[in-house]
């Protein structure tokens, strides 16, 4: 168990709609990533936050948008869901200093319809 | 911008037959590798962090080594829980993201 939470474990949902998604990072960590992982993509890296502001971004839809809380937990939102954002979405979380090790949550999988 | 390729794609084999697993990398400048182990339908899970090349890691019956352009990831005596994806990836400048390999499916036949 990484100490990374994510909810809901599973996801059904029609084209065009919109859904969150939930993380809490483990405890005393500051950074929370977002990462995509279909069967034909591997891993990709979305967007990450560090005590609420956003950091980086990587290959995230316009589509998408994500924010962190006082509490450190994030939410990513999907809207105007496509048959395409099918996937595994995985949340991770890091130490604020030292090394870089990212520990990962046990992800949502989303079904578009 | 950094790349990860992992060789090969899959790999079976049967029961204490040792083999190794490759991950080459391209970085400006390497801020440590990463092996992360990845059952189907789960999340990754941390294994190593290789910092500086010549470097090794061990943990039960896999050992992680690294040189200047690349990280192998050997596997000695495997046993069928061994079976999983293996993945490896590198951090980005700031911590600000990791690129991840397309990993090895490693299948242990009992």
């Amino acid at each position: 168990d990484s100490g990374v939470t994510q909810t809901p474990k599973h996801l059904i949902t029609a084209t065009g709609q919109r859904v969150t998604l939930r993380c809490s990072p483990r405890s005393e960590d500051l950074s929370v990533y977002w990462y995509q992982q279909s069967l034909d993509q591997g891993l990709q890296f979305l967007i990450h936050y560090y005590n609420g502001e956003e950091r980086a971004k990587g290959n995230i839809l316009e589509r998408f948008s994500a924010q962190q809380f006082p509490d450190l937990h994030s939410e990513l939102n999907l809207s105007s869901l496509e048959l395409g954002d099918s996937a595994l979405y995985f949340c991770a979380s890091s130490a604020t200093s030292g090394s870089y090790e990212q520990f990962f949550g046990p992800g949502t999988r989303l079904t578009v319809l | 911008e950094d790349q990860v390729t992992q060789s090969p794609e899959a790999l079976r084999l049967q029961e204490g037959e040792s083999s190794s697993l490759n991950c080459s990398y391209t970085v400006s400048g390497l801020r440590g590798l990463f092996w992360y182990r990845q059952d189907p339908g789960k999340g990754p899970e941390f294994l190593f962090t290789l910092y500086s090349a010549g470097e090794e890691k061990e943990k039960e019956r896999l050992k992680a080594t690294l040189t200047k352009k690349e990280s192998f990831l050997h596997i000695t005596a495997p046993k069928p829980e061994d079976s999983a994806t293996y993945l490896c990836a590198v951090p980005g400048f700031g911590n600000e993201k990791l690129t991840f390999g397309t990993g090895t499916r490693l299948t242990i036949i009992p």
